[in-house]
């Protein structure tokens, strides 16, 4: 059984488009995460969830716009699409509190031509 | 703003090395995370540290928590080529949010 699991696990797509990840944990975690890696491997949160409420927004651009429609579901639906956009998102859950390792899904490599 | 750094940024040894990566916060930490992530893959939790000069063993895994609770290392003894990857440190910024360090790339030469 996957613990954190996301689709898609690649993404290529042209500039201005507009595109989704969407991510499910099956751990009964409260809080979930996407994280940015860029290509020099750099991890950078961008938003924390709890309990389906935006907790964290960590200064990402309005075209990013994170939906949790659930505990368990963490989607992250990007609009117009720039080439800065290329990296791996990876989406991420836990127990509530500083205390608690963080569960990784695989990873959306999104590549923007 | 809080910043984590890792040094060094990259390592290449040769099997049956040593490897030591740095950890260093610019704030007071109440606890710090060590990840690992393999080349293609995603970050995987290894331990974390609680208390002030806290140190613990994973078979050839030694995880240091600095006095002051702003820095820690991570050392492998005797490497192989399954340790290749990046490691992460992560600090707390609140109850939602981690700032993972800069990471350290860890080549092991065969």
């Amino acid at each position: 059984d996957t613990a954190v699991s996301q689709t898609p696990k690649y993404l290529v797509t042209q500039m201005g488009n507009d595109k989704s990840i969407k991510c499910e944990q099956n751990l009964g975690h409260d809080t979930m995460y996407w994280y940015k890696q860029d290509s020099k491997k750099f991890l950078k949160i961008m938003f924390s969830y709890n309990n389906k409420e935006l907790i964290i927004n960590e200064t990402v651009p309005n075209r990013f716009s994170p939906k949790s429609p659930d505990k368990a579901h963490l989607n992250l639906h990007i609009n117009s699409l720039e080439l800065g956009d290329s990296a791996v998102y990876f989406c991420a859950s836990s127990l509530t509190g500083a205390l608690n390792e963080q569960f990784f899904g695989p990873g959306t490599r999104l590549t923007v031509l | 703003g809080q910043q984590v750094m890792q040094i060094p940024q990259y390592q290449h040894v040769q099997e049956g090395e040593d490897f030591t990566t740095y950890c260093n916060s610019s704030t007071t930490l109440s606890n710090i995370q060590w990840y690992k992530q393999r080349p293609g893959g995603h970050p995987v939790f290894l331990i974390q540290l609680v208390k002030s000069g806290e140190v613990k063993k994973q078979k050839r895994l030694t995880f240091q928590f600095g006095e002051a609770k702003k820095n820690s290392s991570l050392h492998i003894t005797a490497t192989q080529t399954t340790d290749v990857g990046t490691y992460f440190c992560a600090g707390p910024s609140g109850t939602y949010k981690y700032i993972f360090g800069t990471g350290t790339r860890l080549k092991v030469l065969a």
